[in-house]
């Protein structure tokens, strides 16, 4: 079964610029979560999509945001771009089955992303 | 690879030897952790969870303990193999918030032949 995938991978823009990402949850996932790798801050939750809904959401500006399809893929987007958005954004699925909320999250590998 | 932390706190230890890994968590409400290992240039990768309503869980040559009186959370390696060497994060997770994982700093684990 084909992983959680992520694109691109690399990405370079310049400040005042927006960018979308992709993410495709692995088969049968209906449930993806986005977040953010910095050396200084960590991992840090950005949203949650499941069923095309926003379920979730972490303490980001309003720049960031972030949808779902019918089929489970999800975007995000970063609109007016700093350089402070410099980090690894991280998509991860899970199952989703209602009432199971531990199902195990997987991660893709990730989009690197430079603002200059 | 790209660096996932430049200031990670770093373990190292030999090839064969068994590993520690510390984490303390600050919410009293959480109600499952994981444990996550992230290799330089990919994603966190799952190792192993523990529910809150258990102090114990063995897998494959790790084990996690959740101590709930002070908040602690560690795996160990048993064994510990070159292939171990990686970034390692613990998450907390809530039942009420749904998908959101709160991750710690990481640790970098450093296997020496």
């Amino acid at each position: 079964k084909a992983g959680v995938t992520q694109t691109p991978r690399y990405l370079i823009k310049t400040r005042g610029q927006q960018v979308t990402l992709s993410c495709s949850p692995i088969s049968g996932h209906r449930s993806v979560s986005w977040y953010q790798q910095t050396p200084g801050q960590g991992l840090q939750f950005l949203f949650e999509y499941f069923s095309e809904t926003q379920r979730n959401k972490g303490n980001f500006p309003g720049r960031f945001s972030g949808r779902q399809f019918s089929n489970s893929r999800s975007e995000m987007n970063v609109s007016t771009l700093e350089l402070g958005d410099s980090a690894l954004y991280l998509c991860a699925s899970r199952r989703g089955t209602p009432g199971h909320y531990t199902d195990t999250q997987y991660f893709g590998p990730g989009t690197r992303l430079t603002v200059l | 690879g790209e660096s996932v932390g430049l200031h990670l706190p770093t373990l190292s230890v030999q090839e064969g030897d068994n590993s520690i890994i510390n984490c303390a968590y600050s919410n009293s409400a959480s109600d499952y952790f994981i444990w996550y290992k992230q290799e330089s240039g990919k994603g966190p990768q799952f190792i192993i969870d523990i529910r809150s309503n258990m102090d114990k869980r063995q897998g494959q040559r790790v084990t996690v303990l959740l101590n709930k009186t002070v908040k602690h959370l560690s795996l160990q390696i048993a064994a510990t193999q070159p292939g171990d060497s990686a970034v390692y994060f613990c998450a907390e997770g809530f039942s009420g918030g749904y998908n959101k994982l709160i991750f710690g700093a990481g640790t970098r684990l450093a296997v020496h032949p």
